[in-house]
């Protein structure tokens, strides 16, 4: 049972426009949301976060926005680069777990042209 | 220097064969991870370590078992490896906390034939 959704495979987005990555959970115990990124041949790297208590978290040029009564979360870029062409993961978790685990989607692979 | 690292990075086994991956850090976290990644599959979680002592199974342990030779090592193996264990092999870290950033490694590219 697929707890963290990506719907879109992938994204093709023209340089210097905005990129958004989708994302639902099904879990409303879910508390803390996360975006990894992953270029082939390395593993997941951080990118941003998101605690339930807020609604966006802003870094650079990704922004975060999370809408708790739709259980859906969205990574904004803008402007997007070529180097930003990668696979990204949606992930949450449920920080008053002991574990932490991190639950994934299945990835959107975004493509930023010239 | 890579914080994590994981051996080999790629290989190629036959049906039955017993593999092992591992996997060494230099963060000094205590929890470590395994996961694997299928095609068009999220990360799913295999097994996970909080301390050398304390070893956990995940959501797909089944025809897997790991060793936690030390706070830095971390080595997952199959016993007789399937073609449906063919998938990419994520080892992660993270410090004491849950809250903390999971931290990962390159990865290994496994076939079974």
């Amino acid at each position: 049972d697929q707890q963290v959704k990506q719907n879109s495979p992938s994204l093709s987005v023209q340089e210097g426009r905005i990129s958004i990555l989708n994302c639902d959970y099904t879990n409303s115990m879910f508390d803390y949301f996360l975006w990894y990124k992953k270029y082939p041949a390395e593993g997941p790297t951080f990118l941003i976060s998101i605690s339930s208590i807020k609604d966006k978290n802003e870094d650079g040029r990704f922004t975060v926005f999370l809408n708790k009564s739709a259980k859906h979360l969205s990574l904004h870029i803008v402007p997007s680069q070529p180097g930003d062409s990668a696979v990204y993961f949606c992930a949450a978790q449920r920080r008053g777990s002991t574990l932490g685990r991190l639950y994934f989607g299945r990835g959107t692979q975004l493509t930023v042209w010239p | 220097d890579a914080d994590v690292t994981q051996t080999p990075r790629n290989r190629i086994t036959k049906t039955g064969k017993r593999i092992m991956l591992e996997c060494s850090q230099t963060k000094g976290h205590d929890r470590m991870y395994w996961y694997r990644q299928d095609p068009g599959l999220g990360l799913r979680l295999i097994y996970y370590s909080f301390d050398v002592k304390d070893i956990n199974k995940g959501e797909i342990s089944d025809g897997y078992s790991v060793s936690r030779q030390a706070q830095a090592k971390f080595s997952l193996s199959l016993e007789s490896a399937i073609p449906n264990q063919t998938a990419l092999y994520f080892c992660a870290t993270q410090s004491g906390f849950s809250t903390d950033t999971q931290y990962f490694g390159p990865g290994t590219r496994l076939t079974v034939l």
